[in-house]
């Protein structure tokens, strides 16, 4: 079956702008997560859904980040006013049940170019 | 503090020969650990995991993995590298607590396979 899919793979923007990224979970998958992996970092939390309860946003870096998730299924990160230093990778990635009971399934990823 | 250390970033092995890739962290809750592997341009998959039980590990493609808690260590382990083994490979470890947002990532190490 599908994995999980973000898109787009690669977004460049201007430093100001805002920007939306989607991750599309593998379909059942209660549980969703946000990461993010800068150059020579190792991934760090942003975000995680888990069915209906209130999201754990303690991972967001500032109040520019926010992310939805609508029906439980797609999710959308959204960075405003975007700056250089957030350029990184943000890696979405979907479990059946909660991350302590299930294998964590990985998108392949959407590159974040600030210029 | 660093949380968890991958120590070599960079790990070349012959055809063949031994693949060790270290992972040392730093926990006062007896952990969760977790070993990944990025190939070029997919998703982070999951190699295998620690969560109490057997201290060797035994994941995907012959990867195995010890946990020693008097060592704080959970190295990754193949006793015959292949060529198809070249990725990045990020060891994962729960820390403070076993909530999604406990998941902390190494910086990774890439295994090079001279052939």
């Amino acid at each position: 079956g599908a994995g999980v899919s973000q898109s787009p793979s690669n977004k460049v923007t201007e430093k100001g702008k805002d920007v939306e990224l989607r991750c599309d979970p593998i379909s059942g998958h209660t549980a969703l997560y946000w990461y993010r992996q800068s150059l020579g970092q190792g991934l760090e939390f942003l975000i995680y859904f888990q069915g209906n309860s209130a999201p754990d946003k303690s991972g967001l870096p500032s109040d520019r980040f926010s992310a939805e998730r609508t029906g439980g299924s797609v999710s959308t990160l959204t960075i405003q006013r975007t700056q250089q230093e957030d350029s990184a990778v943000y890696l979405c990635a979907s479990s059946l049940a909660g991350w302590e009971m299930d294998i964590q399934y990985f998108g392949a990823g959407t590159r974040l170019s600030v210029l | 503090a660093q949380s968890v250390t991958q120590l070599g970033s960079h790990v070349s092995v012959s055809e063949g020969a031994l693949v060790l890739l270290r992972c040392n962290y730093s926990s006062s809750v007896p952990p969760y650990l977790f070993w990944y592997v990025q190939y070029p341009n997919q998703g982070l998959q999951l190699l295998l995991k620690y969560t109490s039980a057997a201290t060797l590990v035994k994941g995907i493609n012959g990867f195995e993995a010890e946990f020693k808690k008097s060592e704080t260590s959970f190295h990754l382990t193949k006793p015959s590298a292949h060529m198809s083994d070249a990725a990045e490979y990020f060891c994962a470890v729960t820390i403070g607590g076993t909530g999604a947002n406990n998941l902390f990532f190494g910086t990774g190490t890439r295994l090079t396979v001279i052939p």
